[in-house]
């Protein structure tokens, strides 16, 4: 079954980058077909899309996010990740990780990771 | 940059029926949009409901249905549940490369 699970640095620095992974287990980020996705929810808010790879590696971003946003694989470690750039406070969220089934077309997501941005 | 708009909030009486709207601002919501419907407790992470305009995950209720109506994506809820009570999100594609999340629509079932 598959699962997706987000990690990485839960407190930021303004004006610093922040990073974060999604492990994928039961599934493999080779496979083709999918893709893969970073969402966030500020609290209290609702959810915005940041972007996704496809698994040739093209990659779409939000036009509002896209000068700071990168999303990359790492077949080896079979996850992916996101960096954001020069953060501010309104990038404050829960930042969620999902699979795309491009042929099925179904969504799974992980269980998101609080990020705070704060000096 | 297009706009998503859903319903701020609808209520529903135990038993009842509701539905729920998506609609665009570029227009017509079509299967090209390939609509999602997204479910939202409190506290807990979004889970599909409804993908490609009407197409139900494992886990999603038969009282839930996905369509197209009057320009907009649907999500029907027949039979409400108190445990339906929660945050409900459309998403829509624009040509596979922009995706774009409705504002929610707050459900209570009372």
């Amino acid at each position: 079954q598959l699962q997706l699970q987000e990690s990485g640095s839960g407190l930021v620095k303004p004006s610093q980058t922040l990073s974060l992974t999604c492990a994928v287990s039961g599934g493999s980020i080779s496979s083709g077909g999918y893709s893969w996705s970073w969402i966030r929810q500020p609290p209290g808010k609702g959810l915005e899309w940041i972007g996704y790879i496809s698994h040739s590696g093209n990659t779409y971003y939000n036009p509002s996010l896209k000068s700071r946003v990168t999303i990359s694989v790492d077949r080896s470690k079979n996850q992916f990740s996101l960096k954001l750039t020069s953060v501010t406070a309104a990038d404050t969220a829960v930042y969620y990780c999902a699979r795309r089934d491009g042929v099925r077309g179904t969504l799974n997501w992980g269980q998101g990771t609080l990020v705070t941005v704060s000096s | 940059q297009a706009v998503v708009t859903q319903e701020p909030s609808l209520t529903v009486s135990p038993g009842g029926t509701v539905t729920l709207t998506c609609g665009s601002s570029t227009g017509d919501v079509t299967s090209g949009h390939y609509p999602y419907w997204f479910q939202q407790k409190p506290g807990q992470a979004p889970r599909t409901l409804i993908y490609d305009t009407s197409n139900k995950h494992s886990w999603t209720p038969a009282r839930f249905s996905g369509s197209l109506l009057g320009g907009k994506a649907a999500l029907t809820l027949s039979g409400a549940q108190p445990e339906d009570e929660a945050e409900y999100y459309c998403l829509l594609s624009y040509s596979g490369a922009l995706w774009v999340f409705g504002g929610g629509t707050k459900l209570t079932v009372l």
